[in-house]
């Protein structure tokens, strides 16, 4: 089954603390991971991709094929990052996204 | 490039009332998709289209729901009759079909079914 966990709905950290948003997941093909962010009433972002590896606001993603997993994480948070964070995983064939819950991560003055 | 547009950005309707969304995709985009987000199911995809061709449409919820794409630069969701339990965010988003990068988002049509 293809399917991407995002186990935390809500997250919480305090200013400058580090910051890791969890997700899994379970695709039998090669995986192409994405995190988008959404800020409040904003439309969704695209905030990486596996692919690029790249950092993007700070926040950076490494694929573990091992773990199945593509946490996001940060080490020093900022209150602008309070946002909804969506991990997504490619589909290939049908080239359609699949989305996990998403994590509300709030950060705190 | 404007980004992905869609219409309106807010609908208030009674139950009962058909409602039209309307999404008009990057020009150059030849996939589509319409996605609904609630608090409850987080982001669900509803149907995709390729080159104005609809795909998979196994998340539309019910016949209620409705999607076309007449060409590539628009395309509708509808729901009639419409119900409360559809009050949700409804987005559209767009991608060069197998292009390297993810989608791109509109903001949302934001429907409250009361």
């Amino acid at each position: 089954a293809q399917r991407v966990t995002q186990p935390e709905k809500l997250l919480s950290v305090f200013k400058g603390a580090p910051v890791e948003l969890k997700c899994n997941y379970s695709y039998s093909g090669s995986p192409e991971l994405f995190w988008y962010v959404q800020y409040s009433r904003q439309r969704l972002q695209l905030l990486l991709r596996h692919i690029s590896r790249e950092s993007i606001k700070g926040f950076t993603a490494d694929l573990n094929k091992g773990e199945t997993s593509f946490h996001l994480k940060k080490p020093f948070a900022q209150e602008e990052d309070s946002a909804m964070y969506y991990c997504a995983l490619l589909i290939q064939g049908a080239q359609k996204l699949v989305f996990g819950q998403g994590t509300r991560l709030t950060i705190n003055p | 490039d404007a980004g992905v547009i869609q219409s309106p950005r807010h609908e208030v309707t009674e139950m009962g009332q058909e409602v039209t969304l309307r999404c008009k995709p990057i020009s150059g985009h030849n996939s589509l998709f319409w996605y609904r987000q609630t608090m409850m199911r987080g982001l669900e995809l509803l149907i995709y289209f390729n080159n104005n061709v609809p795909i998979d449409d196994s998340g539309m919820p019910e016949d209620r729901f409705s999607a076309k794409m007449p060409n590539a630069s628009f395309s509708t969701l509808k729901i009639q009759p419409s119900e409360p339990r559809d009050s949700a965010v409804y987005f559209c988003a767009s991608r060069t079909y197998r292009g390297l990068g993810g989608y791109t988002f509109g903001s949302g049509t934001r429907l409250t079914v009361v």
